[in-house]
């Protein structure tokens, strides 16, 4: 069963302006945790965020910032101010405690 | 602290041949996860190992397999490689893999089989 959907197959953004990546999962466990990945063009999976199913405050780290909606199972991810090197493939992920299940990504081009 | 590592980077084998990847995890971290990457399937689970043991196993043939050892590096074999075997293989490490700890992931092996 697609646990992770991510509708975005590609999205395109102006250099310093913001975007949302969308991610909805499903789950029937009470306790999961949800993370987004950037995957540059050199292949390397680079951890940016984490929220777990039980946190009240939306996870932030620097310029990224994670837009969960618990009853919607939607866990987005905001880019701030975008950059020319935030130009990558992105992955939302869920672990449920057994296995990661990855989303099959959105391809973001930061546009100067 | 040194990141994931993962041996060899790039390698290119002839079908029915077999193949040995090396991942040497995060100082510390315990579990070991490997996943397949191709443009059509997406990033797929292959096996996680804690402690030495397989702990969870993806939907994949029993030519893949792998093993844990003491220090916590991990191997993973692909034996009768299939044209399909053709993928980026990602190792990823965690502290206890128990979904609330963030995966650390290696550079990958690509793999080519021809």
């Amino acid at each position: 069963a697609q646990k992770i959907t991510q509708t975005q197959p590609g999205m395109f953004v102006q250099e310093k302006e913001a975007v949302t990546l969308d991610c909805t999962y499903d789950t029937s466990d009470p306790s999961y945790g949800l993370f987004w990945y950037k995957q540059p063009s050199s292949g390397e999976m680079i951890f940016l965020i984490y929220q777990g199913s039980y946190d009240q405050q939306n996870a932030t780290e620097g310029r990224y910032s994670l837009n969960f909606q618990k009853a919607r199972k939607s866990a987005n991810l905001v880019i701030s101010a975008s950059q020319l090197g935030d130009s990558a493939m992105y992955f939302c992920a869920i672990d449920t405690g057994n296995q990661f299940y990855f989303g099959t990504g959105t391809s973001l081009t930061v546009i100067p | 602290k040194a990141g994931v590592t993962q041996t060899p980077r790039y390698l290119i084998k002839t079908r029915g041949q077999q193949v040995t990847l090396s991942c040497s995890p995060i100082s510390g971290h315990r579990s070991v996860s490997w996943y397949q990457q191709t443009p059509g399937q997406g990033l797929q689970f292959l096996f996680e190992y804690f402690s030495e043991t397989q702990r969870n196993k993806g939907n994949f043939p029993g030519r893949f397999s792998g093993r844990q050892f003491s220090n916590s590096r991990s191997e993973m074999n692909v034996s009768t490689l299939e044209l399909g075997d053709s993928a980026l293989y990602l190792c990823a490490s965690s502290l206890t893999g128990t979904g609330i700890y963030e995966q650390y992931f290696g550079p990958g092996t690509r793999l080519t089989v021809t």
